[in-house]
């Protein structure tokens, strides 16, 4: 069983459209992340949601909210997307706020042309 | 959180130990030392974490110096699935205010298994 799930795998679209990436873990964590990896290959925190709680990476654009339905899923939605979203987007979760021990995603690879 | 240095690359025979140094020379006393690593198109995965004390997990082992300032971590039979970019990474300990804010990455030690 695959602990963290995203979906798309492989997502392409045009500068200006507005996309989702779905994110679900079943390992039963109360937080959930959303992480950048860009073509330089550095990985950065976007966000962090812990019971409804969300911090935000003050660097992400407002253009990027992530939206939990309920504890196992942390969706990410972009909107009128830009050239330099194209990135890997990966998804983790752990048991709790503050936990480092984090389990991530295979990715979802985004390109804006 | 403390600054990690760490090699940009290294190799290591099949069937060998693996010994990846990192240095925290500016670690404060509550601050963890976490490895994970990054396998070529997936995602990060934990590997083992340590405070002060050396500790073993099923995938690898963590060795602290005394003071701290250094840590190393051993894959101890490596295999050619081991081929990954290792991170190395600082944090707080839980409940000194850390957490929510994710983890860092660094550029990590591309760790090339040789056959």
């Amino acid at each position: 069983d695959t602990a963290v799930s995203q979906t798309p795998k492989y997502l392409v679209t045009q500068m200006g459209n507005d996309k989702s990436i779905k994110c679900e873990q079943n390992l039963g964590h109360d937080t959930m992340y959303w992480y950048k990896q860009d073509s330089k290959k550095f990985l950065k925190i976007m966000f962090s949601y812990n019971n409804k709680e969300l911090i935000i990476n003050e660097t992400v654009p407002n253009r990027f909210s992530p939206k939990s339905p309920d504890k196992a899923h942390l969706n990410l939605h972009i909107n009128s997307l830009e050239l330099g979203d194209s990135a890997v987007y990966f998804c983790a979760s752990s048991p709790r706020r503050s936990s480092y021990e984090q389990y991530f995603g295979p990715g979802t690879r985004l390109t804006v042309t | 959180d403390a600054k990690t240095t760490q090699p940009p690359s290294m190799d290591c025979a099949e069937g060998r130990a693996a010994n990846l140094p990192c240095n925290h020379s500016t670690i404060s006393g509550n601050e963890y030392v976490y490895w994970y690593r990054q396998i070529h198109s997936q995602g990060p995965q934990y590997i083992i974490h340590g405070l002060k004390n050396n500790e073993t997990n099923e995938m690898a082992s963590l060795i602290i110096t005394e003071d701290r300032k250094s840590s190393t971590l051993i894959l101890p039979h490596a295999t050619l699935r081991d081929t990954a970019v290792y991170y190395c990474i600082v944090r707080v300990a839980m409940g000194y205010g850390g957490g929510a804010d994710g983890l860092t990455f660094g550029k990590g030690t591309h760790l090339i298994i040789q056959p």
